[in-house]
C-alpha cells in the first residue's frame, strides 16, 4: 500500500536554528499538507499546498514557516529561527484531489528544540 | 468549522476485554479516518471509512454518515493496543483539504 514517508523520525535542534522537515508524498497525489501536534494536544492543520502554491494556511503558519516542493518527489517544511514552543510532532499528508480522496498521513517527525 | 467529539476521553481495559470508541461530528463528511497514535507519537492509519463498515483483524469500524457518528471496535484487546485513538474528518461543505481531528481517546490496556 502506498505510503507517505517522513524523514527524519526525530530531530533535535538548537533554539534559533533553521530546520527542514522532509516528506515524500504518494506519487500520484497532487495535494500536500503539514500538521502539527504539540505534546498532549490535538493534531492541528498548518498548511495545504497545490500546484506549487499554498492553497490554505492556519493562523499558526506565520512568517516563520515556509513550504516548498523542491523537486518532483519531496515536500518540505522549513522553520526559521526555531523556538522552544516549536517542539512538536509534525505530520505530512497528501491526497489525490481537492476533495481529499486517498488522504494519507505520514507517521511523523518529532522535533525537539533545546 | 466542523466539530469532532470523541468519547470516552480515557479508557482502561483488562487485556482480553472488548471496547467501543465513539466519534460524533457536526457536519456531513466526505472523509473520516481512525488513527492509532503509539507511545512514540507516530500516527498509524487504521481505517478510511466515510461510510459503512470495515474490519481488519481485531479492529472494526462503522460510520453512520446520516447520523454523523462513527464507532471503532477493539476486540480481545492487547497491551500493544495502548495509545491514543483519533478520529479525523473533513466536511463535504467546503474546506475538504483540511482534516479536523478530535481530541482522542487515550486507551490503556493492562495485563
Amino acid at each position: 500500500e502506498p505510503e507517505v514517508t517522513q524523514t527524519p523520525s526525530h530531530q533535535v535542534t538548537q533554539m534559533g536554528q533553521e530546520v527542514i522537515l522532509r516528506c515524500v508524498p504518494i506519487s500520484n497525489h497532487l495535494y500536500f499538507y503539514w500538521y502539527r501536534q504539540i505534546l498532549g494536544q490535538k493534531v492541528e492543520f498548518l498548511v495545504s499546498f497545490y500546484n506549487n502554491e499554498i492553497s490554505e494556511k492556519s493562523e499558526i503558519f506565520d512568517d516563520q514557516f515556509s513550504v516548498e516542493r523542491p523537486d518532483g518527489s519531496n515536500f518540505t517544511l522549513k522553520i526559521r529561527s526555531t523556538k522552544l514552543e516549536d517542539s512538536a510532532m509534525y505530520f505530512c499528508a497528501s491526497s489525490r484531489d481537492r476533495l481529499g480522496y486517498g488522504y494519507t498521513f505520514g507517521s511523523g517527525t518529532r522535533l525537539t528544540v533545546v | 468549522g466542523i466539530q469532532v467529539e470523541q468519547s470516552p476521553p480515557d479508557l482502561i481495559l483488562q487485556e482480553g476485554a472488548n471496547s467501543t470508541l465513539r466519534c460524533n461530528f457536526s457536519d456531513s463528511v466526505n472523509n473520516l479516518q481512525w488513527f492509532h497514535q503509539n507511545p512514540w507519537g507516530q500516527l498509524i492509519n487504521l481505517f478510511y471509512i466515510p461510510s459503512g463498515t470495515k474490519q481488519n483483524g481485531r479492529l472494526s469500524a462503522t460510520t453512520v454518515a446520516t447520523e454523523r457518528y462513527s464507532l471503532l471496535y477493539i476486540s480481545s484487546s492487547q497491551t500493544t493496543d495502548s495509545g491514543v485513538y483519533f478520529c479525523a474528518v473533513s466536511p463535504t461543505s467546503g474546506g475538504y483539504q483540511k482534516v479536523t481531528f478530535g481530541i482522542g481517546t487515550k486507551l490503556q490496556v493492562i495485563p
